[in-house]
């Protein structure tokens, strides 16, 4: 079945930087558009960013601009987010989700990721 | 675009209609989406368009609306479905989320 699976979350400080890993399986994956979603503790859902099949265009939330970068292996059926300059803030439940047509479905189980010193 | 839910809760008893709200702060079309989140747990698909129920969705789940003003109905609510449940947009950039309605057992 369609699978999705998160993976590198942990506690960093503020500065620091954390690369997420998503291993999907059960479906093309070559031919799928992913995505990262976010969720601070107790609050909705913020889409991160995305990246398309193929010739992998990226887009970004403004908040993560410039500081996160998605990227994907075919080869490996997996994306991965970068983390870099990590802040308070980004403090999160982080989620992969396969992204069609402005849907996110399946998602994975998701990763904490916590900032602090 | 700015998705606003209402109401952000309800308490509801087994058996009930359940209504929820989502309001787009300019047209969206059919563009709008709902999840339902358990606690702990991610978020699921439910209706994509607006009104399409998402494959293994119960049927007493639907979705309306076009244009700007949206609903999510649970028709005769069940123990399962005491979760937050989210719409969001599909068709704009960034791609935004309302902010939740939790449903509570009253």
């Amino acid at each position: 079945q369609v699978q999705l699976v998160e993976s590198g979350g942990g506690l960093v400080k503020p500065g620091g930087s954390l690369r997420l890993s998503c291993a999907a399986s059960g479906f093309t994956f070559s031919d799928s558009f992913m995505s990262w979603i976010r969720q601070a503790p107790g609050k909705g859902l913020e889409w991160v960013s995305y990246i398309s099949s193929g010739i992998a265009y990226t887009n970004y939330a403004d908040s993560v601009k410039g500081r996160f970068t998605i990227s994907r292996d075919n080869a490996k059926n997996s994306v991965y987010l970068q983390m870099n300059s990590l802040r308070a803030e980004d403090t999160a439940v982080y989620y992969c989700a396969r992204y069609r047509e402005g849907l996110f479905d399946p998602w994975g189980q998701g990763t904490l990721v916590t900032v602090s010193s | 675009i700015q998705l606003t839910q209402s109401p952000s809760s309800l308490s509801a008893s087994v058996g009930d209609r359940v209504t929820i709200t989502c309001r787009a702060s300019q047209g969206i079309g059919t563009y709008l989406a709902w999840y339902q989140q358990k606690p702990g747990k991610a978020p699921n698909l439910l209706i994509y368009a607006a009104s399409t129920l998402q494959s293994g969705v119960p049927s007493r789940f639907s979705g309306s609306g076009s244009g700007t003003d949206f609903t999510l109905t649970i028709s005769s609510l069940q123990p399962e479905d005491f979760a937050t449940y989210y719409c969001q947009v599909l068709n704009r950039y960034p791609l935004t989320f309302g902010g939740g309605t939790k449903v509570e057992i009253k």
